[in-house]
């Protein structure tokens, strides 16, 4: 069974600085990787998704990198701002028929930033 | 396009009673997905569907869960009887096609007393 961990649980930081979310998944066969923002009381927002075949994705500043084989993943965010603040999820959707379309998340990192 | 459409937002209910979640995918799109987000558990998938037919409903806690989709813009989860152990917000998600980005709804918060 597909588990993913993201470390660390939380993250405080100063504004401007830049900073890296951890992600690790323990079935390496996985179709895509994908990074979610959630706000508080919010529905989850689509930053990056990163395909098997890919080692990274970029969107402004963030930037998503994979490591299938080792079973990793980072979100990187560059120069952080206070609307930074949210929920960050990674979830992972198997590469198997048998997988479907499923995600599976794992338990998020709550940042904040501090002005 | 409105993307993902749910219904109520909110939900507070009594032990016992039945409870409808309603939620409406983006026009187009062939999958969708039902979770629930606990502060325990987290994120899961309780069903998902393609093209209106249940794939796979392995998530689905117990028998009290039922979910529908009667036709490609509209779907349902149903708990009967509802129980305190079931309050979590509730989020329904559609995509595309298979292995394309998810769009999540706002979610219903239920509250179970």
């Amino acid at each position: 069974k597909q588990e993913v961990t993201q470390i660390p649980a939380a993250l405080s930081v100063p504004e401007g600085e830049n900073l890296v979310l951890n992600c690790s998944f323990t079935d390496s066969a996985i179709y895509n990787l994908q990074w979610f923002r959630q706000d508080p009381g919010k529905g989850l927002t689509s930053l990056l998704l990163i395909q098997s075949s890919q080692r990274e994705q970029t969107s402004g500043r963030l930037n998503a990198s994979l490591d299938k084989s080792s079973g990793r993943s980072t979100l990187y965010i560059a120069a952080s701002q206070p609307g930074d603040s949210a929920t960050y999820l990674c979830a992972v959707r198997l590469g198997t028929v048998n997988a479907g379309n499923m995600l599976t998340f794992g338990g998020g990192t709550r940042l904040m930033v501090k002005p | 396009d409105a993307g993902v459409i749910q219904s109520p937002r909110h939900e507070v209910t009594e032990m016992g009673q039945e409870v409808t979640l309603r939620c409406k995918p983006i026009s187009g799109h062939n999958s969708l997905f039902w979770y629930r987000q606990t502060m325990m558990r987290g994120l899961e998938l309780l069903i998902y569907f393609n093209n209106n037919v249940p794939i796979d409903d392995s998530g689905m806690p117990e028998d009290r869960f039922s979910a529908k989709m009667p036709n490609a813009s509209f779907s349902t989860l149903k708990i009967q009887p509802s129980e305190p152990r079931d309050s979590a917000v509730y989020f329904c998600a559609s995509s595309l096609m298979w292995g394309q980005d998810q769009y999540f709804g706002p979610g219903t918060r239920l509250l179970v007393l």
